[in-house]
């Protein structure tokens, strides 16, 4: 079955300083590539996406290159600030039967301190 | 525009007892999901609702059932609560399941706690 694997956290970083979280996929089809984002207390928002190889999905400053050589569809930032604290989900969504379902996973826990 | 909805925000129930969420999917949607977040890790698909009908379905077992109405809202049942079906209930919406594009928006999420 489809799966996704994603580093650890937490991941604590001082403020401007460049975040890669690594996210890697298994996969039977050809899926969409998603990284979500769970501020504290709220729920989840799509960050970025990507659709198929060599997309490179952007927003708010994040990036992540659908790679399906290696399978993996990591998120990098150039400079994190304060206000990126959160936990980031790599996603992926694949069609089974026509109905589409999302598959996560476990999260990485980002800190940014001053 | 209201974004997707969902009813209660908190619920604590006992062991062996029976809870409904619900969910009013994103203006314009037609299509439900629903996933459980345990503490601490990512949300696992429950089931998917397009048409009122059931249309995928994650390893959860029976206990998990659930409904769409005309207007598209759900419930999500879950019966013969155990401690380990404490969690965080998600309620994603999107336009119709088909495409790869579509993206799934998701409410704030139902916190049960059960005892």
């Amino acid at each position: 079955g489809d799966s996704v694997t994603q580093m650890e956290g937490p991941v604590t970083l001082s403020e401007e300083a460049c975040l890669t979280i690594n996210c890697t996929y298994t996969a039977t089809g050809y899926p969409s590539l998603f990284w979500y984002v769970q501020y504290p207390g709220e729920g989840l928002q799509l960050l970025l996406k990507a659709t198929k190889a060599d997309d490179k999905g952007s927003n708010k400053g994040f990036e992540a290159t659908y790679r399906k050589e290696t399978t993996s569809f990591h998120l990098e930032k150039g400079s994190v600030q304060v206000s990126d604290s959160a936990v980031y989900f790599c996603a992926l969504s694949d069609r089974g039967g026509g109905y589409q379902k999302v598959t996560f996973g476990t999260g990485t826990k980002l800190q940014v301190i001053p | 525009d209201a974004g997707v909805t969902q009813s209660p925000t908190h619920l604590i129930k006992t062991r062996g007892q029976q809870v409904t969420l619900r969910c009013s999917p994103k203006s314009g949607h037609d299509t439900v999901s629903w996933y459980q977040q345990a503490l601490g890790q990512g949300p696992q698909f429950i089931f998917q609702y397009y048409e009122e009908e059931e249309r995928q379905r994650g390893n959860f077992p029976d206990r998990f059932s659930g409904h769409q109405f005309p207007n598209y809202s759900s419930e999500l049942n879950v019966n013969a609560l155990l401690l380990g079906d404490s969690a965080l209930y998600l309620c994603a919406s999107s336009l119709n399941p088909g495409g790869r594009m579509n993206e799934q928006f998701f409410g704030p999420g139902t916190r049960l706690t059960v005892l």
